[in-house]
């Protein structure tokens, strides 16, 4: 069984620094994909960047960039310049391996709720 | 412009009632998915669908039911049977599920509460 594990209930970070969520995952399939969505006060989930198990470098976009270290199966979120409209819940998922009957839907973590002082 | 819609936003249940909730998508994605989040937790799978007329269960599926009669609509029904459905219910599509990147795009959500 898939399992996302996220230890920071909560993080503060002061505004124009950086900040990093942890994320660790456990799984038996040697294809797989994480990703990081983000879920302010409205509830909405806003999709923020995407790491496949075979893509060979970090991932990027914008001001957020993921740590993949794949022997400790970790994806942790790097989120530089933090800006007032960060604050938010950061959730960390993982989606099934391609193939079989669950291929394509995605286990999520507990989340890591994000506080950014001015 | 392409979305997904969530209807209503706030739904009150008494004790008793099936409700449903709807979910309709304009992406042409092929899956959608149900997902029931309580407060301060992660979400948890309901059912999901690859295709029309076929779907299966999640995680936490008890007490819960859909149909998917068309590529757009994805219904979820919340039954009597189900003993704490008060949650927030988001619902989700994606284009060809568990091809490479393919995220899953999410609706505003449907915020239930038994009365």
């Amino acid at each position: 069984a898939q399992k996302i594990t996220q230890t920071q209930p909560g993080m503060f970070v002061q505004e124009k620094e950086a900040v990093t969520l942890d994320c660790t995952y456990d799984t038996s399939d040697p294809s797989y994909g994480l990703f990081w969505y983000k879920q302010p006060s409205s509830g909405e989930m806003i999709f923020l960047i995407y790491q496949g198990s075979y893509d060979q470098q970090n991932a990027t976009e914008g001001r957020y960039s993921l740590n993949f270290q794949k022997a400790r199966k970790s994806a942790n979120l790097v989120i530089s310049a933090s800006q007032l409209g960060d604050s938010a819940m950061y959730f960390c998922a993982m989606r099934d391996a391609a193939g079989g009957t669950s291929y394509g839907k995605l286990t999520f973590g507990q989340g890591t709720i994000l506080t950014v002082h001015p | 412009d392409g979305g997904i819609t969530q209807s209503p936003k706030y739904l009150f249940r008494k004790e008793g009632q099936n409700v449903t909730l709807s979910c309709e998508q304009n992406l042409n994605h092929d899956a959608m998915y149900w997902y029931r989040q309580d407060p301060g937790q992660g979400l948890r799978l309901i059912y999901y669908s690859q295709i029309v007329n076929d779907f299966q269960k999640g995680d936490i599926a008890e007490g819960y039911s859909v149909s998917r009669e068309k590529k757009e609509s994805f219904p979820l029904t919340v039954t009597s049977a189900q003993k704490n459905p008060t949650a927030f219910y988001l619902c989700a599509s994606s284009q060809s599920p568990g091809q490479g990147y393919n995220e899953q795009f999410f609706g505003p959500g449907t915020r239930l509460t038994v009365l």
